[in-house]
Order: C-alpha cells, then structure tokens, then sequence
C-alpha cells in the first residue's frame, strides 16, 4: 500500500457543487499538506495541519476548507466548485520540517 | 510573490550530457534546499536535499550546488539518461514552517 493514499484520483465536478478530496497517510507522521499544482505556477500551499488540533492557512486558501478527522486523515472541500479551481491535488505528510515531505500520487479535478 | 524562482523551464538534454536547473531565492531565513522530481501521473518524490553550512552534496549522478552570498543552487544531473525525463521542483523551508517550492523544469532526455 501506498504510504500517502488519495481518492479519487480523478474527478469531474461541475461549477457550484460540493467536494471533497480524502487523503490518509500510514507513515504516523503529524504533518499533513494540501498543495495545488497547475502548470507554471508550481506547487503552492492551500492549508496545513501540524496535529489533529492544529489547522493552519496556506497561501491560497480561499474558496477551500479542511478536515484534519485523525492523525492518519486530513481531506480537502471545496464548498462550491468554480472553473479555476481545476487543478492537480497533492497531499503531503512529513515527520516534520526537518524532512521533505512524502507526496501521494494526486487528485486532478477538473471543475466544469 | 514567488519565493522561490526557478529556471528553465524545460530542458532537453542529449543521453550522456549534464542537465543543470538553477533555483534563487531572497529570503535568507531559509534552512533547507530538496529538490523534487516528478514523473506523469506521480507524486513528487524528495530526490536531494542540502542544508546551508555546506556547498555541496553529491548522491550518485545527482549533485547540489549551493552558493549562499548569491542566494542560488542548483540541480546538477550527470550523464543524464532517458529514465530521467521527469519534471524537476526545488524548495526551500522557512524554519519552523512549511516548504515553498518552484515552478518547475521539464527535463527531457532524448537518446
């Protein structure tokens, strides 16, 4: 099994509908990511979660919310879904910062 | 804005040859440096990573480059092979923080 596991792998929405994107990590690592990958742009941060309690904004979080339901699970929403939110979706664990971090094989999401 | 730039943006490189992606950055807080490689349809996967107190770190063909006064480094991949074609990220941590990354180089190795 894969250490960082993502569902769906692909999804098609279309504009105003609710999703969510699960990931679960078995690294037992507290660290967990969400990134946005588009061409060009590279991969930039939407939120982050140090422990089950802690949730932390990244640098475009807007329009997105999260789940941290356990250690081992931290899920993406997009509340109402628009064109621009089409992406690939990453999610991330690390021991900590000291390490890199450990992606899954991504979500692509295509809002239509 | 980008904390973290990083060019070319594609690369095509002959089998055998050096490939090299270059990262700058301003923020001199920083404390670590990986560098990511990405193949179609995975994660990115940590490939190298250099810590500031040293100039160099080599792991088989795979070497780092780090110049602290200019605030660069730089992938170096020696005799680069097909397998290598892959989309290149570097990083860099703010301490205590998380990671920001690069737009990413598109190596392709073409026999």
């Amino acid at each position: 099994d894969a250490d960082v596991t993502q569902t769906p792998r692909n999804r098609i929405t279309k504009t105003g509908k609710r999703i969510m994107l699960e990931c679960s990590q078995t690294k037992g690592h507290d660290r967990m990511y969400w990134y946005r990958q588009d061409p060009g742009l590279g991969l930039r941060l939407i939120y982050y979660s140090f422990d089950v309690k802690d949730i932390n904004k990244g640098e475009i979080s807007d329009g997105y919310s999260v789940s941290r339901q356990a250690q081992a699970k931290f899920s993406l929403s997009l509340e109402s879904a628009i064109p621009n939110q089409t992406a690939l979706y990453f999610c991330a664990t690390s021991r900590d910062t000291s390490y890199g971090y450990t992606f899954g094989s991504g979500t692509r999401l295509t809002v239509v | 804005q980008q904390q973290v730039k990083q060019s070319p943006q594609s690369l095509i490189v002959q089998k055998g040859g050096i490939s090299i992606i270059n990262c700058a950055y301003e923020n001199t807080a920083f404390d670590y440096f990986p560098w990511y490689q990405q193949f179609p349809g995975k994660g990115p996967a940590l490939l190298i990573a250099i810590r500031p107190d040293v100039s160099e770190k080599k792991e088989g063909r795979f070497t780092i480059s780090f110049n602290k006064s200019a605030k660069q480094f730089s992938l170096h991949i020696m005799d680069s092979q097909p397998g290598d074609s892959a989309t290149y990220f570097c990083a860099a941590r703010e301490p205590g923080n998380q990671f920001y990354f690069g737009t990413g180089t598109s190596l392709t190795v073409i026999p």
